[in-house]
């Protein structure tokens, strides 16, 4: 079955600073690829999502990059804000299915 | 996108007891899923409710432990039978919707004494 692997598992930042948070897969069939926010005490949201035919998507402060030849993944967020502060989780789903297999999670703490 | 509800919000069980969380849906989805988030971890599936038929559960998880209705294409419940301590977690359905979008209920905070 699919693996995701996420890192860091911890990430401090500055205020105003950007944050990079890293994926790898290892099933070469996935071809979605979702990254969620989840507040302390709060449901998972999704926030941003690519998917295999395409390299980047950006919108707004957050973007994410893939590269299918090396089954990376990655979320980018600029001019961070303490409301950013969050633990995000990255995902892998492939074919029709749509049910995606997890990372650890990362837990994104932005001081002000 | 998908407005999910979840009955009870959280519960304290003593252990032995079963408690059957309940998720509802605002439209009509094809693809219904409970997940197990214990503090500080990612999300664990434990089964894909199927309407009409017997959930898919994921290894780990068992139709006897973990009994799952789907009675209709915007309702399911998950019981979690005979409790122990170990089975303290947050309990969330989910759902998707759109071009494989996946939303999340709030969930249901469970602690077994």
């Amino acid at each position: 079955g699919e693996n995701v692997e996420q890192h860091p598992s911890t990430l401090s930042v500055q205020e105003g600073d950007s944050a990079v948070i890293k994926c790898t897969y290892s099933d070469s069939a996935s071809n979605y690829f979702p990254w969620y926010k989840q507040e302390l005490g709060k449901r998972p949201q999704l926030i941003i999502d690519i998917r295999s035919n395409v390299g980047e998507k950006k919108d707004q402060r957050i973007a994410v990059t893939l590269n299918k030849t090396a089954k990376h993944f990655s979320l980018h967020i600029t001019e961070t804000q303490p409301e950013d502060s969050a633990v995000y989780f990255c995902a892998a789903a492939s074919g029709g299915s749509y049910i995606p297999t997890f990372g650890r999670g990362t837990s994104l703490i932005v001081h002000p | 996108s998908a407005v999910i509800s979840q009955k009870p919000s959280r519960d304290i069980c003593q252990r032995g007891t079963s408690l059957t969380i309940q998720c509802q849906v605002d439209s009509q989805v094809t693809m219904m899923f409970w997940y197990r988030q214990q503090p500080g971890q990612s999300l664990t599936l434990i089964a894909t409710a199927n309407q009409g038929s017997e959930a898919t559960y994921e290894s780990g998880f068992v139709i006897d432990k973990f009994p799952i209705s789907r009675p209709n294409l915007t309702f399911s419940t998950l019981t979690v039978s005979n409790m122990s301590p170990e089975d303290s977690s947050i309990y969330l359905c989910s759902v998707v919707a759109g071009v494989g979008e996946q939303y999340f209920g709030p969930g249901t905070r469970l602690t077994v004494t």
